[in-house]
């Protein structure tokens, strides 16, 4: 059964710092792994998504990374904004039953 | 707007009413999950669609929980006599094979 664990549950930043995010799963034979931000009365958002065969992935000041033989998942948010604060989920898609952290809340102060 | 779309956003009732949410995934989209998500928890999975056919279900799944998706299109979720611990956010998820899951905003549940 896979578990995905998420620390620290709530994080405080100034604006501008760079920061990371992460992310631990107990089943090395991960299908995909995935990163969400979630807004407070909201849904999740997509924001990365890395196969299991890739190692990384980026999309504008995010980089989301995937070791699997260590069971762990990091994002690295650059120059951070206040915009920027949320929660963010990682999770494990499958074509089925899906796995989620608890979320790591971030705020950004300016 | 070609998102998932929820309905209701909020739905108040009382316990031991029975209560229907529906959900519009993306058109092109085959996949539909559901999932309960409380305040500070990530969300659980509860079932998942693969067109009209419920393929897999979660033991949070009880028999007091039914979900349908008659046309493999939009999908109810359903609760009946709700209790206490029903009240929840509930997400829909729709997607393509081997593609994101796209959520919905939710139908947030509280049971008075």
């Amino acid at each position: 059964k896979q578990e995905v664990t998420q620390i620290p549950a709530a994080l405080s930043v100034p604006e501008g710092e760079n920061l990371v995010l992460n992310c631990s799963f107990t089943d090395s034979a991960i299908y995909n792994l995935q990163w969400f931000r979630q807004d407070p009365g909201k849904g999740l958002t997509s924001l990365l998504l890395i196969q299991s065969s890739q190692r990384e992935q980026t999309s504008g000041r995010l980089n989301a990374s995937l070791d699997k033989s260590s069971g762990r998942s990091t994002l690295y948010i650059a120059a951070s904004q206040p915009g920027d604060s949320a929660t963010y989920l990682c999770g494990s898609p499958r074509e089925g039953k899906s796995t989620f952290g608890d979320g790591t809340t971030l705020t950004v102060k300016p | 707007d070609t998102g998932v779309s929820q309905n209701p956003r909020h739905k108040i009732t009382k316990r031991g009413q029975n209560v229907t949410f529906r959900c519009d995934p993306i058109s092109e989209h085959n996949r539909l999950y559901w999932y309960r998500q409380t305040l500070g928890q990530g969300p659980e999975f509860l079932t998942y669609f693969q067109n009209e056919a419920q393929l897999e279900k979660s033991r949070l799944l009880s028999d007091r929980f039914s979900a349908e998706r008659p046309k493999g299109s939009f999908s109810t979720l359903e609760i009946q006599r709700t209790e206490q611990g029903d009240s929840a956010m509930y997400l829909c998820a729709s997607s393509s094979s081997g593609r994101p899951q796209h959520f919905g905003d939710g139908t947030r549940l509280s049971i008075l």
